[in-house]
C-alpha cells in the first residue's frame, strides 16, 4: 500500500514569511497528490492538487508540484497569513478501480502576526 | 448548501452504550468513506462503501459496523463503547470515479 512521509510539526512562523512543508510517498503505479487543510474545529478541504507528474496545483497561494523522480509533494506559499494557521495533510491515492486516500500525519502550522 | 454533513457534532456518552453517527451527502456520489482521527491529529480510515463493496480496514474492533440506508447516507453504529473510542470522526464522500474526496465537519465522540 501506499506510505507519506510528512514534516514533522508544529510549524511556527510570522506573518508573510515563506512556508515549505515537505511531503514525500511511496505509491506503486502513478497516484494522484493532494493537499488537504484542516481549520481549527472544521474538517477537512481540500487545497490542491494533481494528478501527473510535473503537474502543479495551487490555490490560495499555496502551490505543490508532483515530483514523479523524487516521489514529493512539497507545499509552499511565498508568504503566510494568520488565517493559513491550521493542520495540513499531504495524501496520495491509490490507483484506479478502487480509490483510496493515504494521509501523513499532518502538520501543525500557527502563523503569528 | 451543505455537501457532506454529520450529525451529531458532538456525542458524549458512557462506556458500554451503543451510539450512531449519521452521513449524508447530497453531491450524487457513489462511494462514502468513515474515518477517525485521534488527538494527534493522526486520521485512519475505518470503512469506504459504495453499492457494491464494503472495504473494512483490518484494524477496525467489529463492534463498529457502518450501514447504508441509501447511497446518500453512511450511518456509523458503534457498540459496547470503550474509552480509546474517543476522537474525532469524519465521514467523506468521492464519485467511484475520481480520488477525490469530501469531507463532512466531523463528529467529536467522547467517552467517559
Amino acid at each position: 500500500g501506499n506510505s507519506v512521509t510528512q514534516m514533522e510539526g508544529p510549524v511556527t512562523l510570522s506573518e508573510e514569511a515563506f512556508l515549505t512543508i515537505n511531503c514525500t510517498y511511496t505509491a506503486t503505479g502513478y497516484p494522484s497528490l493532494f493537499w488537504y487543510v484542516q481549520y481549527p474545529g472544521e474538517g477537512l478541504q481540500l487545497l490542491l492538487k494533481a494528478t501527473k507528474a510535473d503537474d502543479k496545483g495551487s490555490n490560495k497561494g499555496f502551490e505543490a508540484t508532483y515530483r514523479k523522480e523524487t516521489t514529493s509533494f512539497h507545499l509552499e506559499k511565498g508568504s503566510v497569513q494568520v488565517s493559513d494557521s491550521a493542520v495540513y495533510f499531504c495524501a496520495p491515492s491509490s490507483g484506479a478501480g478502487s480509490y483510496q486516500l493515504t494521509f501523513g500525519k499532518g502538520t501543525k502550522l500557527s502563523v503569528i502576526p | 448548501d451543505t455537501a457532506v454533513s454529520q450529525t451529531p457534532k458532538y456525542l458524549v456518552t458512557q462506556m458500554g452504550n451503543d451510539k450512531s453517527i449519521k452521513c449524508e451527502q447530497n453531491l450524487g456520489h457513489d462511494t462514502m468513506y468513515w474515518y477517525k482521527q485521534d488527538s494527534k491529529k493522526f486520521l485512519k480510515i475505518m470503512f469506504s462503501y459504495n453499492n457494491k463493496e464494503l472495504i473494512i480496514n483490518e484494524t477496525v474492533p467489529n463492534r463498529f459496523s457502518p450501514k447504508s440506508p441509501d447511497k446518500a447516507h453512511l450511518n456509523l453504529h458503534i457498540n459496547s463503547l470503550e474509552l480509546g473510542d474517543s476522537a474525532v470522526y469524519f465521514c467523506a464522500s468521492s464519485q467511484m470515479t475520481s480520488p477525490e474526496q469530501f469531507f463532512g465537519p466531523g463528529t467529536r465522540l467522547t467517552v467517559l
